[in-house]
């Protein structure tokens, strides 16, 4: 079992709020990786890091942040939550040098903004 | 813009039937492709990966084959069980896209007892 941890797992948040959603994993690897999912849609990658200090814009747009001080942890945030953010958010992480970078995800956010 | 395709959409089979899907890629600069389960209310739950051609993988009941010059994975269940009933996902990693994978949209399997 994926040791990988997201909170919290739902939110139902009023429009213009700060939020942050937290992703953290024990297992050592280098990268990490956030996707949105909306119902029947494909995963998105919207970020992605390498490794500590680094993070990267994945292929959807998105108006959130990701910071990586550490390993383990790769929180995002959204500075003014909308309507339109609205979504699934799921973390994964993965070793590069391990199992063809196999990643292995946590159990997702379900983000409401109202 | 990669494309990776699942078909069927969705799929309702009752329990003992054998049954399977397809992920289609694309077949230049391939690395590897990779099948994921995910039950509601669970993560998506890494199953297989491939990378060469004509690779044949299985976890008990459920194999998957890879046919990299044409872009085509197939997944099989043997005598689908309630507890099969999942989205299954395919990902892919190659391209210039290396390190990171492009998922498909998944086929909804349901298993009927």
């Amino acid at each position: 079992e994926a040791d990988i941890y997201q909170t919290p797992r739902y939110l139902v948040i009023g429009t213009g709020k700060k939020i942050t959603l937290e992703c953290s994993q024990t297992m050592g690897h280098d990268k990490m990786y956030w996707y949105q999912q909306d119902p029947g849609m494909e995963l998105h990658l919207i970020h992605y890091s390498y490794g500590v200090n680094s993070t990267e814009k994945g292929d959807l747009s998105s108006e959130s942040t990701v910071s990586r001080i550490r390993t383990e942890h790769f929180p995002l945030t959204l500075e003014s939550a909308r309507p339109s953010h609205t979504s699934q958010y799921l973390c994964a992480s993965s070793d590069s040098f391990r199992d063809q970078e196999t990643q292995y995800f946590g159990p997702g956010t379900r983000l409401l903004v109202l | 813009i990669l494309n990776v395709e699942q078909s069927p959409q969705s799929l309702h089979v009752q329990e003992g039937d054998s049954t399977n899907f397809t992920c289609s890629f694309p077949s230049s600069n391939f690395y590897a492709l990779h099948w994921y389960r995910w039950e509601t209310a669970k993560s998506p739950e890494a199953l297989f990966v491939m990378t060469l051609n004509g690779d044949e993988k299985k976890k008990g009941r459920i194999s998957a084959t890879l046919n990299t010059k044409e872009g085509y994975s197939y997944l099989y269940i043997k005598g689908s069980q309630p507890e099969d009933s999942a989205t299954y996902l395919c990902a892919y990693a190659g391209g210039t896209s290396y390190g990171k994978l492009t998922f498909g949209q998944g086929t909804i399997l349901t298993v009927h007892p």
